[in-house]
């Protein structure tokens, strides 16, 4: 089955700065890597998703690249700010629109931003 | 319109008892998941269903846990009996699914099941 790896585990920044989120994936069948945030003890929410046909996609101050050949794609945030401390999670899935099957999601990123 | 509803919102049981959660999917998502989150992990895939059929439950411990969609629409899973590992948060999630169509999946906001 798919194996979903992330680095880092915590990641500190000061606000402004920029964080870089990174996964690797194993299962080349894949073709759906989205981003959750996760704040404590709330659910995980969507924050931006890219399928296996583009190598990047960008949303204001969030932008995902992928890499399907050598199977890793990360998360960029840009001019951070408070409110985007949280826990951030990759995942990964296959299906034929992308997003049908479960996901696969990595161990998670504690994003601490620093003021 | 409303999101994914999940109940309850916690739950404290004592080992060996049965307990079970509920969910209400988004209104006309065909496609329901249940996932379990350790703390301080990812949430993990244990069932999938597509209407009324569990597509995919590979992940599940059958020997304790089970799990219904009997219409189509909301879900029950149950754990019996619970051990102390089983604590953690029991999260659901729901997606439409049409051929080759994306939708993302939205996400309830859990049980936490402590199991004592």
């Amino acid at each position: 089955g798919e194996n979903v790896e992330q680095h880092p585990s915590t990641l500190s920044v000061q606000e402004g700065d920029s964080a870089v989120i990174k996964c690797t994936y194993s299962d080349s069948a894949s073709n759906y890597f989205p981003w959750y945030k996760q704040e404590l003890g709330k659910r995980p929410q969507l924050i931006i998703d890219i399928r296996s046909n583009v190598g990047e996609k960008k949303d204001q101050r969030i932008a995902v690249t992928l890499n399907k050949t050598a199977k890793h794609f990360s998360l960029h945030i840009t001019e951070t700010q408070p409110e985007d401390s949280a826990v951030y999670f990759c995942a990964a899935s296959t299906g034929p629109g992308g997003g049908a099957d479960g996901l696969t999601f990595g161990k998670g990123t504690h994003l601490i931003i620093q003021p | 319109e409303a999101g994914v509803v999940q109940s309850p919102r916690y739950k404290i049981i004592e080992k060996k008892q049965p307990v079970a959660f509920w969910c209400n999917p988004i209104s006309g998502h065909n496609t329901l998941y249940w996932y379990l989150q350790n703390l301080g992990q990812g949430p993990e895939l244990l069932i999938r269903y597509e209407n009324e059929e569990a597509v995919d439950d590979s992940q599940l411990p059958k020997d304790r846990f089970s799990a219904e969609r009997l219409k189509g629409v909301d879900s029950t899973l149950k754990i019996q009996p619970a051990e102390l590992g089983d604590s953690a948060v029991y999260l659901c999630a729901s997606s439409f699914i049409a051929g080759a169509a994306y939708n993302e999946q939205f996400f309830g906001p859990g049980t936490r099941l402590t199991v004592l």
